[in-house]
């Protein structure tokens, strides 16, 4: 299965642009990536997904590398509501349908 | 609309135990998923169903843990006998058929379990 590497920590500022990165050096042709989050006692949360280009939406945008060996969630403006920690995870849209193996995530903290 | 819903939100139990977790999915939605989350090893997929049918169950860690899912409306994971290292927080999580291609999962806030 292949894996995704991710920075521990990050600390921002707020209302400042956070770049979350995450290296996927083993990536196949049929991973997906996702993105999600985990917010202090709560569930994880969907934020956003992409297969080869780059995506947008309301809460988030992705970045992926033309490579496909590493993508960077992009946080436009960081409000206090964004620390939690941020899982990236690669899922084979062929063999393992839903099968999600989440890391051990970057853990973002949000200064005011 | 609401979200999944577990019950209890927490639970503390002896050894030797029996625990059963509830999840009510999102209705309508077609695809029923239990994780547990430890600090050790962080989120791991125990099971998953199908329109009730469990497809793949290969991360159930032992035959201490059984999941059920009788109705599109109810699902329930029971540990027999419990054991301290199952101390855990255990999530429901659900989506619909349009879900298992975009990979959004829909999770509840999570059963804390700790067995004394």
């Amino acid at each position: 299965d292949a894996k995704t590497t991710q920075p521990n920590s990050m600390e921002s500022n707020e209302e400042e642009p956070v770049h979350l990165p995450c290296n996927h050096s083993t990536i196949s042709g049929t991973d997906y990536i996702h993105w999600y989050r985990q917010l202090p006692s709560q569930g994880p949360e969907y934020v956003i997904h992409g297969l080869t280009s780059n995506v947008n939406n309301r809460m988030a945008s992705l970045a992926i590398a033309e490579d496909r060996k590493s993508s960077t969630l992009i946080l436009h403006r960081a409000t206090l509501r964004d620390a939690a920690v941020y899982y990236c995870i690669l899922r084979d849209h062929v063999y393992n349908f839903n099968k999600f193996y989440f890391g051990s995530g970057t853990k973002l903290n949000v200064k005011p | 609309d609401a979200g999944v819903i577990q019950s209890p939100r927490h639970e503390v139990t002896e050894m030797g135990q029996e625990v059963t977790l509830r999840c009510k999915p999102i209705s309508g939605h077609d695809y029923l998923f239990w994780y547990r989350q430890t600090m050790m090893r962080g989120l791991e997929l125990l099971i998953y169903f199908n329109n009730n049918v469990p497809i793949d169950d290969s991360g159930m860690p032992e035959d201490r843990f059984s999941a059920k899912m009788p109705n599109a409306s109810f699902s329930t994971l029971k540990i027999q006998p419990s054991e301290p290292r199952d101390s855990a927080v255990y999530f429901c999580a659900s989506t619909p058929v349009r879900g298992a291609y975009t990979g959004e999962l829909f999770f509840g806030e999570g059963s804390r379990l700790t067995v004394l």
